[in-house]
């Protein structure tokens, strides 16, 4: 069935360096691709999202780039800092058993460590 | 968290009890969704509603039960004929149908979460 995939499933990093969170998706035909924060014992939150007519977006410390062809986005943050520490979920909206949905991958728990 | 609300926010339950989970959402939102989120695991659709009066079966809908009875409410039951209902369930809308047609107009996919609930099959 078609799926997203997520790595790494964790990730921990010093405060201030980068972090990258990468995903690819199986359905080509898929244009919509969401990036959720899930704090603990909260709903997620929709931080940024991008659609398949651009490559790339930006929103302050945090970027998603999409590569079509390749079929995988990225979540880039910089300048992470401690409260960026959460789960991250990245997203597909495509076609799969008969109907249109969100499929999500596993997650990534990201540690930012002062 | 939005508009979404969801309660309670923990939930027992003994084995054998249906127990019923609320989702209220006060944006206006023609779509709503149950999802179920297990430790390392992304979010499975157990149930979703387009529209007042409509709901389909998601990948994982067996033992779940759902009504859209208002625009603003989508409760999910958990009956007992679910093998292993312990898990934290979201709730979820968003402005339009899935799959509203051209797929370009993504301002209709973008699902906004409740806070979840926690259930504990004891």
């Amino acid at each position: 069935g078609e799926n997203v995939e997520q790595h790494p499933s964790t990730l921990s990093v010093q405060e201030g360096d980068s972090a990258v969170i990468k995903c690819t998706y199986s359905d080509s035909a898929s244009n919509y691709f969401p990036w959720y924060k899930q704090e603990l014992g909260k709903g997620p939150q929709l931080i940024i999202d991008i659609r398949s007519n651009v490559g790339e977006k930006k929103d302050q410390r945090i970027a998603v780039t999409l590569n079509k062809t390749a079929k995988h986005f990225s979540l880039h943050i910089t300048e992470t800092q401690p409260e960026d520490s959460a789960v991250y979920f990245c997203a597909a909206f495509m076609f799969s058993g008969g109907y249109n949905k969100l499929i999500f991958g596993a997650g990534t728990r990201l540690a930012v460590h002062p | 968290d939005g508009g979404i609300t969801q309660s309670p926010k923990y939930l027992f339950r003994k084995e054998g009890q249906n127990v019923t989970l609320s989702c209220e959402q006060n944006l206006n939102h023609d779509a709503m969704y149950w999802y179920r989120q297990d430790p390392g695991q992304g979010l499975r659709l157990i149930y979703y509603s387009q529209i007042v009066n409509d709901f389909q079966k998601g990948d994982i809908a067996e033992g779940y039960s759902v009504s859209r009875e208002k625009k603003e409410s989508f409760p999910l039951t958990v009956t007992s004929a679910q093998k292993n209902p312990t898990a934290f369930y979201l709730c979820a809308s968003s402005k339009g149908p899935a799959g509203l047609a051209g797929g370009y107009l993504s301002s209709y996919n973008e699902q906004f979460f409740g806070p979840g609930t926690r259930l504990t099959v004891l």
